[in-house]
């Protein structure tokens, strides 16, 4: 199995919309409505921010949304802030009880 | 509140067996829907899915671990354990253990343990 493909950095100025993409196959992301998002903090544990392709967890802001057209999933950062710097990773269900994770994106708020 | 946390050894040499135990505190471990699992995060690298475990006992692996991983469960104790054999300086990561819905997505983590794998 391969992992999902992640742009390795993104990056935009405060205020400012950042989309994230992450590839995969028919086989996994194009396959399932179960494309995850995390983010990550410098030595913090990954936090969910995004499941089942669009829905947000109890606590996560609204600027974090998600979709998916085809094989590719993507996650926008509306409204950037500062704390929004982090590492943020794919993950898809990927049939026969496998998950797959993408490499991770470095965000970097200019 | 849910919690989960990782604990055992932080160091192996190698060919060692690397144990480690997550305990889950705030519920019980035989929700139903939830499965249960270990993921890891090589220093600077990326996550990395292990395996993930039913309360019932069943469980499900990363086809590209799943020769050297066992997950098991103590129910009683609220606990479940992930077990990687001949262990090499590959394996040296930071640990996760998550709830795993459905065996979907990850919605609730322990803080992670590193372990390192050195001569």
């Amino acid at each position: 199995q391969s992992a999902l493909t992640q742009p390795p950095s993104a990056s935009g100025s405060p205020g400012q919309s950042v989309t994230i993409s992450c590839t995969g196959t028919s086989s996994d992301v194009g396959g399932y409505d179960s494309v995850s998002w995390y983010q990550q903090h410098p030595r913090k544990a990954p936090k969910l921010m995004i499941y089942e392709v669009t829905k947000r967890p109890s606590g996560v802001p609204d600027r974090f949304s998600g979709s998916k057209s085809g094989n590719t999933a993507s996650l926008t950062v509306s409204g950037l802030q500062a704390e929004d710097e982090a590492d943020y990773y794919c993950s898809s269900y990927a049939g026969s009880n496998n998950v797959i994770f993408g490499g991770g994106t470095k965000l970097t708020v200019l | 509140q849910l919690q989960l946390q990782e604990s055992g050894p932080g160091l192996l040499k190698p060919s060692e067996t690397l144990s480690l135990t997550c305990t889950v505190s705030g519920d019980s471990i035989s929700s139903r829907d939830y499965y249960w699992g270990w993921v890891r995060q090589p220093p600077g690298k990326g996550l990395e899915w292990i395996g993930s475990i039913y309360y019932r006992g069943s469980t499900y692996y990363n086809p590209s671990r799943k020769n050297r991983v066992t997950i098991s469960v103590d129910t009683s104790k609220n606990q479940f354990y992930l077990r990687l054999t001949s262990a090499t300086a590959a394996d040296t990561a930071v640990y996760y253990c998550a709830r795993h819905p459905l065996l979907r997505h990850f919605d609730v983590w322990g803080q992670g343990t590193l372990v390192t794998v050195s001569p």
